[in-house]
């Protein structure tokens, strides 16, 4: 069956250090990869996309890459700031429908 | 930048009784639109998929004649959950595809359904 599996645990870091966030889907062959922010209560935001022949994408203090021989994506956040606490999703288009993980809840501490 | 709306974005409702949800493309049209439920701790699952004029598409497991999806125009899609449940009680979130793009969704803001 298909998958898509994030870090399970929640992520509790302090303020200025990079968090790291895992994706790994099995049965998929995703066109391209997303990453969304969602904050309680509201609908997801999306943050960015990286496609099957990119390795790695950035924008400002967001970095991800996508490995489709291991089947992982992996999010980091450098710099952390305590704006930054919220759920991420891992998402993927399959049969031009998004399927989506069930995120990865991130903590900054001050 | 392209923004969805969703109204209401909470309603608490009798069981049995039946609930519209709307959800509009402020600034584009939106030749697909999109239904999900997201229950607490867990994933966004698809529901639905609307096209402009046309009926939805099903997932499967999700009941159309419970869940009823109109895409009347290129800027509203309404979701009505009919003689609604306890177990209907989640959080709905519809997204919105702009009609040349077959990569981006933006999503609403959610609608919290609690039904007693």
């Amino acid at each position: 069956s298909q998958k898509i599996e994030q870090n399970s645990e929640a992520l509790n870091i302090q303020e200025g250090k990079t968090a790291t966030l895992t994706c790994n889907y099995t049965n998929y062959s995703p066109a391209y990869l997303q990453w969304y922010r969602q904050d309680p209560g509201r609908g997801p935001v999306f943050l960015l996309l990286i496609r099957e022949n990119e390795k790695e994408k950035r924008k400002e203090r967001l970095k991800v890459t996508f490995d489709t021989t291991l089947k992982q994506s992996l999010f980091h956040i450098t710099a952390s700031q305590p704006a930054d606490s919220a759920t991420y999703l891992c998402v993927l288009l399959n049969d031009y429908k998004l399927s989506f993980g069930a995120g990865t809840t991130v903590t900054v501490r001050a | 930048g392209a923004v969805v709306s969703q109204h209401p974005s909470w309603v608490i409702c009798k069981s049995g009784t039946s609930v519209k949800i709307e959800c509009r493309s402020l600034d584009f049209q939106a030749t697909t639109m999109f239904w999900y439920r997201q229950f607490p701790k867990q994933s966004l699952m698809l529901m639905a998929t609307s096209n402009e004029g046309s009926k939805a598409t099903y997932e499967q497991g999700v009941e159309k004649d419970k869940f009823l999806i109109n895409h009347a125009s290129l800027t509203l899609s309404t979701l009505t959950v009919t003689s609604a449940h306890p177990e209907d009680s989640s959080f709905y979130i519809c997204s919105a595809r702009p009609g040349l793009s077959t990569d981006t969704q933006y999503f609403g803001p959610g609608t919290r359904l609690t039904v007693l």
